[in-house]
């Protein structure tokens, strides 16, 4: 059984740029979200989804910023017009949503993004 | 407004010695659920605890144990004979129990664990 996994792990780009991370959830996790940690900080919510369907959206998550989850299994994060702010890990992390059972959320490994 | 404080940035020990790592969280929900996450140098966030609202008893887990008391709104965790390995960044957190679809993270204690 494997965990979360996210692809780039790393990844420096040019402000101006846009890029695109990847997290491919536990199998059969119907729940996945995205979360940003900056330096010296704890992880913060930015998305989730249930299946295919993107349920809540931080006001962190800026226009710039675009989550998909298409075919309710991998998701992928885009990011417009990258600013030197939005440097930082961006974790993944996925959950089974069960009727009466509490949705315990395993975190992927994160892509560390450097906007330079 | 749900918020969680770990007062401790940084931690340093000897190994061997026992360490306790402070939360204390803000909540107006009336259930809620507490967890703590290790991030180790890897980066990857490992869940070690969750602990409901309803449920104050003390639970120890090998050398790991946790205080969860209502009454001061904390939630400490302690290593009895840190080891090396437990070098890390700890994470206390907190979610609705209701609409548990956000986890509220603290900052992190940096905890050293020197051989």
């Amino acid at each position: 059984d494997t965990g979360v996994s996210q692809n780039p792990r790393h990844k420096i780009t040019k402000r101006g740029q846009n890029v695109t991370f990847r997290c491919d959830p536990i199998s059969e996790h119907n729940r996945l979200y995205w979360y940003r940690q900056t330096l010296g900080q704890g992880p913060e919510f930015l998305t989730y989804f249930q299946n295919e369907a993107q349920l809540e959206k931080s006001r962190l998550l800026s226009d710039r910023f675009s989550a998909e989850r298409p075919k309710g299994s991998f998701s992928t994060l885009e990011i417009q017009r990258t600013e030197q702010g939005d440097s930082a890990m961006y974790l993944c992390a996925s959950s089974l949503v069960a009727s009466g059972s509490f949705k315990t959320q395993y975190f992927g490994p994160g892509t560390r993004l450097l906007v330079l | 407004a749900q918020k969680v404080t770990q007062a401790q940035t940084e931690i340093s020990v000897v190994e061997k010695e026992d360490v306790t790592l402070d939360c204390v969280y803000e909540t107006r929900d009336t259930t809620y659920y507490l967890f703590w996450y290790k991030q180790p140098p890897s980066g990857e966030l490992v869940f070690l605890i969750r602990r409901n609202s309803f449920d104050e008893q003390n639970e120890i887990s090998g050398r790991y144990s946790w205080n969860f008391q209502k009454s001061t709104s904390s939630f400490n965790f302690t290593i009895t004979a840190s080891q090396v390995v437990d070098s890390a960044v700890y994470f206390c957190a907190l979610s609705d129990m209701n609409r548990d679809d956000k986890i509220i993270f603290g900052k992190g204690t940096r905890l050293h664990i020197l051989p």
